[in-house]
């Protein structure tokens, strides 16, 4: 069965700090891997995305990386800051055209 | 505003009544998904068209939800005798539908509360 499962499930970082977030699926044949941005009561917005042959992806303060034969995906965010609170969800699309969520990980930054 | 749009914002329902929630794509856009989030949950896929053909339906959407998108523009998701169990965000979101690397652009959703 195609999953899509991310740790922590929430996480609490003090302002400035940095963060990183995993993403491990099982999706076979694999397409692509997004992450998204979820403010709260707000839809996702895509950060980034990775193909097979990508490593890493840098988006600003956002660095995603890709292996993709453990099949493991990270969201190191460097410098936080108040605004990046929101759910980070892990999505993965497979050759198929199907897309499967992660549950996300709630992350709160403290001042 | 260049953005998805989907209206209502919130939506309190008392359960057994009938609901429907429209979205407004992105102009251009060819493709509109329609998902559903519960609370620390991922969005579920329920949906998508392709301009005015519906090509896929979960099983998750039940003979009480239909969706149309008439006119290969705005979308109506419509839940006729709601449950307390259909509480949810409703997510709205549309693309180019240009391939593998296709980005989905999402609305801001419609909370709905049945009570």
């Amino acid at each position: 069965k195609n999953q899509v499962e991310q740790s922590p499930q929430s996480l609490i970082i003090l302002e400035g700090k940095n963060c990183t977030l995993q993403c491990n699926y099982t999706v076979s044949p694999f397409s692509n891997l997004r992450w998204y941005k979820q403010d709260t009561g707000r839809g996702p917005v895509s950060l980034t995305i990775m193909t097979f042959s990508e490593n890493t992806k840098s988006n600003g303060r956002y660095t995603a990386t890709l292996d993709a034969d453990t099949k493991q995906s990270s969201l190191h965010i460097t410098a936080s800051q108040l605004s990046d609170s929101a759910s980070y969800i892990c999505v993965v699309r497979d050759r198929d055209d199907k897309i499967i969520f992660g549950k996300g990980t709630r992350l709160h930054i403290l001042p | 505003d260049t953005g998805v749009s989907q209206n209502p914002r919130h939506k309190i329902t008392k359960r057994g009544q009938n609901v429907t929630f429209r979205c407004d794509p992105i102009s251009e856009h060819n493709r509109l998904y329609w998902y559903r989030q519960t609370l620390g949950q991922g969005p579920e896929f329920l949906t998508y068209f392709q301009n005015e053909a519906q090509l896929e339906k979960s099983r998750l959407l039940s003979d009480r939800f239909s969706a149309e998108r008439p006119k290969g523009s705005f979308s109506t998701l419509e839940i006729q005798r709601t449950e307390q169990g259909d509480s949810a965000m409703y997510l709205c979101a549309s693309s180019l539908g240009t391939g593998q690397n296709e980005k989905l652009f999402f609305g801001s959703g419609t909370q709905l509360s049945v009570l």
